[in-house]
């Protein structure tokens, strides 16, 4: 079974500092990766998503990610933040045999002061 | 197009009653799911379904029932109620297309058991 580890639990940042989120999963197949967003209050929005092609994928509000596909790894960053990123962030795998089981990481609060 | 529906937003249960989460969405899609988001736990999957006549246990399925009786209803069901249950309870739906789409979520159910 899949697994996702985020390793950052509350993370605060100075606006126009750089961000980098990590992302660990588990699983021996084939995945789809996502990071998903929570403002406070709102329920979930997908950020960016990788099922194949260039490792580095690029979502909305000018957040990135790359896939490593050696270290299992697909970790979240973006150069400059703002305060409206001030929300949690979720990492999330499935399994390409079965995307209908969508695993989600602890995820990461993010405070950015302004 | 509404995408996904969750009734009700708030509910507050007395311990032992039971009650059924509503979810409907209108998008036509294959996969559907119940997650609970408790704080430092992120998302865990409840149950999931493929298709209309198929589910199947995610993560966390007991104290949970769920049916699939057509593509647009995923409802869950709490048969007795504990406090352990407390949580927000999102359903999420996608397209089967490989998953690569994400899912898209509800608004969220907040409820409180006593």
């Amino acid at each position: 079974a899949q697994s996702v580890s985020q390793h950052n639990h509350h993370v605060i940042l100075s606006e126009a500092a750089s961000l980098e989120l990590g992302c660990n999963y588990s699983y021996g197949g084939t995945v789809n990766l996502f990071w998903y967003v929570q403002y406070p209050g709102q329920h979930l929005q997908l950020l960016l998503k990788y099922f194949s092609g260039d490792p580095l994928v690029k979502g909305i509000k000018g957040f990135e990610a790359e896939f490593i596909k050696s270290k299992f790894s697909f970790n979240l960053r973006k150069p400059s933040v703002q305060w409206s990123d001030t929300a949690e962030y979720f990492c999330a795998v499935n399994a390409r045999s079965n995307t209908g089981k969508l695993i989600f990481g602890q995820g990461t609060t993010l405070q950015v002061k302004p | 197009n509404a995408g996904v529906t969750q009734t009700p937003k708030f509910q507050v249960l007395k311990t032992g009653q039971s009650m059924t989460l509503q979810c409907a969405q209108d998008m036509n899609h294959e996969y559907m799911s119940w997650y609970r988001q408790d704080p430092g736990m992120g998302l865990r999957l409840i149950h999931y379904s493929v298709g209309a006549g198929i589910t199947d246990q995610g993560e966390v399925p007991n104290g949970y029932n769920v049916s699939r009786s057509t593509t647009e209803d995923f409802p869950l069901r709490l048969l007795s109620a504990a406090p352990s249950q407390t949580s927000v309870y999102f359903c999420a739906s996608s397209y089967l297309d490989r998953g690569r789409d994400g899912y898209t979520f509800g608004s969220g159910t907040r409820l409180t058991v006593v």
